[in-house]
């Protein structure tokens, strides 16, 4: 089982939508989780860590559920501009040493 | 200017070519690290640095080699390149006392073996 699972998409939705991405994540003591947004062709930058409560910025929410260990994404009134792939990453032990997970993405396209 | 960049952008070369990627940074940042990426696998780490000092391998360290010449500077070498390692490189760095985890990547290199 992959350490980082994601749905490769690609999720095919009209600017103004809602759209939600899930991410499972197989190490139970995971601590610290991220989203990424990577452009085509770019690198890959963060858009937000991911708390135990949840947490909102903007448009952008996302949500931890340990019991079930999975991550989502759930993206708000979708601009063109949104059309990316996201990076679900993992951070698997608190260790201090920052070695980050990342699933292989989910690929979004915003289309007018 | 960017805070992370890579030389070269691109790069084509031969079977068993011996080829060097660099990555600087003015980030301050003590750690650094070596990534490929390759379509379907994601990112994976190759070698990273806590300090000039300190180099660990990652999960996919064999056939390339790192140096760190300075704390702003991290180098990856593919002694004899193959085929299987064409793909895309990201340098990236982090700063432990942030706190975040957070990695600041390059703009990456695209390198392609024949």
């Amino acid at each position: 089982r992959k350490e980082v699972e994601q749905d490769p998409g690609p999720f095919n939705v009209p600017e103004g939508a809602t759209v939600a991405f899930n991410c499972t994540y197989s190490n139970s003591a995971s601590q610290s989780f991220f989203w990424y947004r990577q452009d085509c062709r770019k690198e890959p930058k963060l858009l937000m860590s991911v708390y135990s409560s949840g947490n909102e910025d903007g448009r952008f929410t996302a949500q931890l559920n340990r019991a079930s260990q999975y991550i989502s994404l759930l993206i708000r009134d979708s601009k063109l501009s949104d059309s990316a792939t996201y990076l679900c990453v993992v951070n698997p032990l608190n260790t201090g040493f920052q070695k980050l997970v990342f699933g292989t993405g989910t690929r979004l396209l915003v289309s007018p | 200017d960017a805070d992370v960049t890579q030389t070269p952008r691109n790069r084509i070369t031969k079977t068993g070519k011996r080829i060097m990627l660099e990555c600087s940074q003015t980030k301050g940042h003590d750690r650094m690290y070596w990534y490929r990426q390759d379509p379907g696998l994601g990112l994976r780490l190759i070698y990273y640095s806590f300090d000039v000092k300190d180099i660990n391998k990652g999960e996919i360290s064999d056939g390339y080699s790192v140096s760190r010449q300075a704390q702003a500077k991290f180098s990856l070498s593919l002694e004899s390149a193959i085929p299987n390692q064409t793909a895309l490189y990201f340098c990236a760095t982090s700063d432990p006392q942030s706190g975040y985890y957070e990695q600041y990547f390059g703009p990456g290199t695209r390198l392609t073996v024949t």
